[in-house]
């Protein structure tokens, strides 16, 4: 079974701090790899995808993403937190046309 | 450009009733697709469609149809409500599958009594 894991329910970090939200992915062959923002009450907004090469991809708003493929992980990363970060996220992979999405992230981060 | 629209943004049903939600895109996306969002659950694949014509079953599509005539529009179709199906809907589209990114609609919120 296809199956996508955000082990945390939520991130709490001070701004200016950096932070990691973290996902782990099982599914067959090579999967396509993406992370979405949410803000409260509204769609989900892309923010940064792995298709193939450079195994550190760079994405919107200062946000970047580490593919790893022998532990299937593509955590989420940013170097300096701003309070304005603080929404849901979602890691999401695409395999053979089917997107299977994680539980989703909440991220806090406090003044 | 609108994006990606949904209609209704709010729809109260009684258990048994039908209703459609609308998708419409005006990307000529060719890939478009369904999702439930529940707490605790993320997004869950309902149906999807790689273009007019051609549609499939993802990850919980019991309780749903779809049809996909054009190629903007992709309607969804809850036959029988039951309170299971209360959650929000979100539509997405792409230029296609794969490795293209998704663009989602404002989501129709859905409650079912």
């Amino acid at each position: 079974a296809q199956s996508v894991a955000q082990p945390e329910d939520q991130v709490n970090v001070a701004e200016g701090n950096p932070l990691t939200v973290k996902c782990t992915y099982s599914v067959s062959g090579n999967p396509y790899l993406f992370w979405y923002v949410q803000y409260p009450n509204r769609g989900l907004q892309f923010l940064l995808k792995y298709i193939t090469g450079d195994n550190l991809v760079k994405g919107s708003y200062g946000f970047e993403a580490e593919f790893n493929k022998s532990q299937t992980s593509f955590h989420l990363k940013k170097p300096s937190a701003l309070v304005s970060d603080s929404a849901l996220y979602f890691c999401a992979v695409n395999n053979f046309n089917k997107f299977y999405f994680g539980s989703g992230t909440k991220l806090n981060v406090k003044p | 450009n609108a994006g990606v629209t949904q209609t209704p943004k709010f729809q109260v049903l009684k258990t048994g009733q039908s209703m459609t939600l609308q998708c419409a895109q005006d990307m000529n996306h060719e890939y478009m697709s369904w999702y439930r969002q529940d707490p605790g659950m993320g997004l869950r694949l309902i149906h999807y469609s790689v273009g007019a014509g051609i549609t499939d079953q993802g990850e919980v599509p019991n309780g749903y149809n779809v049809s996909r005539s054009t190629t903007e529009d992709f309607p969804l179709r809850l036959l029988s409500a039951a309170p299971s199906q209360t959650s929000v809907y979100f539509c997405a589209s792409s230029y296609s599958g794969g490795e293209e990114t998704q663009y989602f609609g404002p989501g129709t919120r859905l409650l079912v009594l």
